[in-house]
C-alpha cells in the first residue's frame, strides 16, 4: 500500500518561501494513472486543495494560490515538492500530500511567524 | 468554485443510534463521463482525513458497512446505521468533478 510522508520546516517567516517535500513509498510516482496533490487545512479556511499534477505532465493549481505556488516532481527520488512564495500568517496550516484523494500523508504543521 | 454546504455542523448521537449528514453542492456534480465525483471523508482527532466513500456510494477498502452514501445531482447524504465510539470525529464531503476540488465545512459527530 502506498504511503506518503511530508517533510520540511515547521516555521517560516512572513514574505519568505514555504518549501515542503512529499516522499512516496510502496509504489512509484511514475506508475499508474494517478494524480498527486498538495492539500492544506487551516482553522480559518478548512480543507483547501492547493494543486495537483499527473506524471504525464499536466499540473493544475488552485486559482486562489496560482500566482504563488509551484509543484515539482523528482521521479528518481520518488518525491514531489511544494513551494509557496510570499507567505503570510494566512498560510499557517497543516499541509498534506496525497495520491489522488484516497491516500494521504499524516500532515505537517507549518506556522508563518516572525 | 463549487460550494459544498454540509448540515448539521454538530451532530450529537447516542451510541447504537443512526446518524445522517447532508451535503449540497452549488452545482450538479455529474461529470461529462456520466460519473458523479462526490466523496466522504472521516477525520478522527489528531489524524489526517480518511476517505470512506467515493463516487457517491462506493465503499473504500476496510470501511464498515454501517457507513453508506447516497444522492445525486446536488444533494448527497452519508448515513451511519449504528454509531460506535470509534466514529467520533469530523466528516467532510468533497467534490472532485470541477477544479479546484472543494470540501464542505465539516460535521462534527460526538457521542451524547
Amino acid at each position: 500500500q502506498v504511503q506518503l510522508q511530508e517533510s520540511g520546516p515547521g516555521l517560516v517567516k512572513p514574505s519568505q518561501t514555504l518549501s515542503l517535500t512529499c516522499t512516496v513509498s510502496g509504489g512509484s510516482i511514475s506508475s499508474g494513472n494517478y494524480y498527486w496533490s498538495w492539500i492544506r487545512q487551516s482553522a480559518g479556511k478548512g480543507l483547501e486543495w492547493i494543486g495537483r499534477f499527473y506524471t504525464s505532465g499536466s499540473t493544475n493549481y488552485n486559482p486562489s494560490l496560482k500566482s504563488r505556488v509551484t509543484i515539482s516532481v523528482d521521479t528518481s527520488k520518488n518525491q514531489f515538492s511544494l513551494k509557496l512564495n510570499s507567505v503570510t500568517a494566512a498560510d499557517t496550516a497543516v499541509y498534506y500530500c496525497a495520491r489522488g484523494n484516497e491516500y494521504w500523508g499524516q500532515g505537517t504543521l507549518v506556522t508563518v511567524s516572525s | 468554485d463549487v460550494i459544498m454546504t454540509q448540515s448539521p455542523v454538530s451532530l450529537p448521537v447516542t451510541l447504537g443510534q443512526p446518524a445522517s449528514i447532508s451535503c449540497r453542492s452549488s452545482q450538479s456534480l455529474v461529470y461529462s463521463d456520466g460519473n458523479t465525483y462526490l466523496n466522504w471523508f472521516q477525520q478522527r482527532p489528531g489524524q489526517s482525513p480518511r476517505r470512506l466513500i467515493y463516487r457517491v456510494s462506493k465503499w473504500d477498502s476496510g470501511v464498515p458497512d454501517r457507513f453508506s452514501g447516497s444522492g445525486s445531482g446536488t444533494d448527497f447524504t452519508l448515513k451511519i446505521s449504528r454509531v460506535e465510539a470509534e466514529d467520533v470525529g469530523v466528516y467532510y464531503c468533497m467534490q472532485a468533478t470541477y477544479w479546484p476540488y472543494t470540501f464542505g465545512q465539516g460535521t462534527k459527530l460526538e457521542i451524547k
